[in-house]
């Protein structure tokens, strides 16, 4: 089955530390996303990408970084981790198609730990 | 930009009663509005949307509605059963060809009890 998926699951870092989160898919969409959630705070867009030459910052992209490698591809960087950063970062695909819902298909998640 | 807020934050209902969550938005040209289902260490899943020319959406015990005047949009789960309990996000979008990215509400975490 055509799916989302990201590496690592789980990481533990340590402050001022050089991550990348990786998401790839197999359902052909153009759309990816990257989300973190937080307790309490739902899911909050980090940046977002339309097409391999598009790239956005969502509402909290401060600290962060993407690139889109290919239409399958989509990585976070987090240059200098910091512990306000531990979260839980989720990856997204969507393709508007003829009906435009604009429904959005999750990755597993990667649990990441800043010590 | 646009804001969600949700409520409750939890909910705890016995089993076979029905569960309301609320959201509002802040943006009137918001028009289309979707339902995640979020288990317990999974990723969240769609279970029901809305857009903006409708009222109302039903999908056997799940229903929707919305209200574009006072901008808020319900979920109703009907006859609960122990494999609703999870944690439901509503989101809102102004959904256009070009421009489609959701902004989602802070989440209500439902139980429902044996």
């Amino acid at each position: 089955d055509a799916d989302v998926t990201q590496t690592p699951r789980n990481r533990i870092t340590k402050t001022g530390k050089r991550i990348m989160l990786e998401c790839s898919q197999t359902k052909g969409h153009d759309r990816m996303y990257w989300y973190r959630q937080d307790p309490g705070l739902g899911l909050r867009l980090i940046y977002y990408s339309f097409d391999v030459k598009d790239i956005n910052k969502g509402e909290i992209s401060d600290g962060y970084s993407v690139s889109r490698q290919a239409q399958a591809k989509f990585s976070l960087s987090l240059e200098s981790a910091i512990p306000n950063q531990t979260a839980l970062y989720f990856c997204a695909t969507s393709d508007p198609g003829g009906g435009g819902t604009n429904e959005q298909f999750f990755g597993p998640g990667t649990r990441l730990t800043v010590l | 930009g646009e804001n969600v807020e949700q409520h409750p934050s939890t909910l705890s209902v016995q089993e076979g009663d029905s569960a309301v969550i609320k959201c509002t938005y802040s943006d009137s040209a918001s028009n289309y509005f979707p339902w995640y289902k979020q288990e317990l260490g999974k990723r969240p899943q769609l279970i029901i949307d809305i857009r903006s020319n409708v009222g109302e959406k039903k999908d056997q015990r799940i229903a929707v509605t919305l209200n574009k005047t006072a901008k808020h949009f319900s979920l109703h789960i009907t006859e609960t059963q122990p494999e609703d309990s999870a944690v439901y996000f509503c989101a809102a979008s102004l959904n256009t060809g070009t421009a489609s990215k959701l902004t989602f509400g802070t989440g209500t975490r439902l139980q429902v009890t044996l």
